[in-house]
């Protein structure tokens, strides 16, 4: 069964800085993963979507990297801003079933 | 519509009454997807609704939960028997098809939040 682990669970730091956030996955077997942005009272927000084959992908701030073979996915996210504040989902859509597996979030607070 | 819709926005019940959730996708989107997600947790997929085929229900927790899709539109998911442990936030989500799916084409709606007294 897979399994989705964020770290950290919070993290606040001051505007500007460059930061990254974690995600661990148990089974390898991934077709593609999708990083998310969740606003209070919200929905989530589709960020960047890394597939299986690739190393990295790329949207304006954010980079998103993935090591299929070590379970492991970043998201950097270039020169913060207070809008940036929000939690970031990770999941791992699985090869079988074709489903989206949730870690349950990092929770980011940009400080102006 | 310009987004998916859901309603009501908050709901709070008794312990042991039925709850109906309401989703509305976009327009013409073909695939719709209900997730729960617990207080400090990931998303729980619940239920997937492809066109006319039939539902893949295999993440339902229990025989309570129950779903349909009317017209391969809006969606009402029903909750009976409510326990506190139901409380949580159950969003829907919509795709054009099952391709932009996989594409991470995937857009959600506000969700509903349920508290269970």
């Amino acid at each position: 069964k897979q399994e989705v682990t964020q770290i950290p669970a919070a993290l606040s730091v001051p505007e500007g800085e460059n930061l990254v956030l974690n995600c661990s996955f148990t089974d390898s077997a991934i077709y593609n993963l999708q990083w998310f942005r969740q606003d209070p009272g919200k929905g989530l927000t589709s960020l960047l979507l890394i597939q299986s084959s690739q190393r990295e992908q790329t949207s304006g701030r954010l980079n998103a990297s993935l090591d299929k073979s070590s379970g492991r996915s970043t998201l950097y996210i270039a020169a913060s801003q207070p809008g940036d504040s929000a939690t970031y989902l990770c999941a791992p859509r699985m090869d079988s079933n074709y489903q989206l597996i949730w870690g349950a979030g990092t929770k980011l607070i940009i400080k102006p | 519509g310009a987004g998916v819709s859901q309603s009501p926005s908050n709901k709070v019940t008794e312990k042991g009454k039925d709850v109906e959730l309401r989703c509305d996708p976009i327009s013409g989107h073909t695939a719709l997807y209900w997730y729960r997600q617990s207080l400090g947790q990931g998303l729980e997929f619940l239920i997937y609704f492809q066109g006319n085929s039939a539902p893949d229900k295999s993440g339902l927790p229990s025989d309570r939960f129950s779903a349909e899709r009317t017209g391969g539109s809006v969606s009402t998911l029903t909750i009976q028997r409510t326990q506190q442990e139901d409380s949580a936030v159950y969003l829907c989500a919509s795709s054009l098809a099952i391709g932009d799916f996989l594409r991470g084409e995937l857009f959600f709606g506000e969700g509903s939040r349920l508290t269970v007294l």
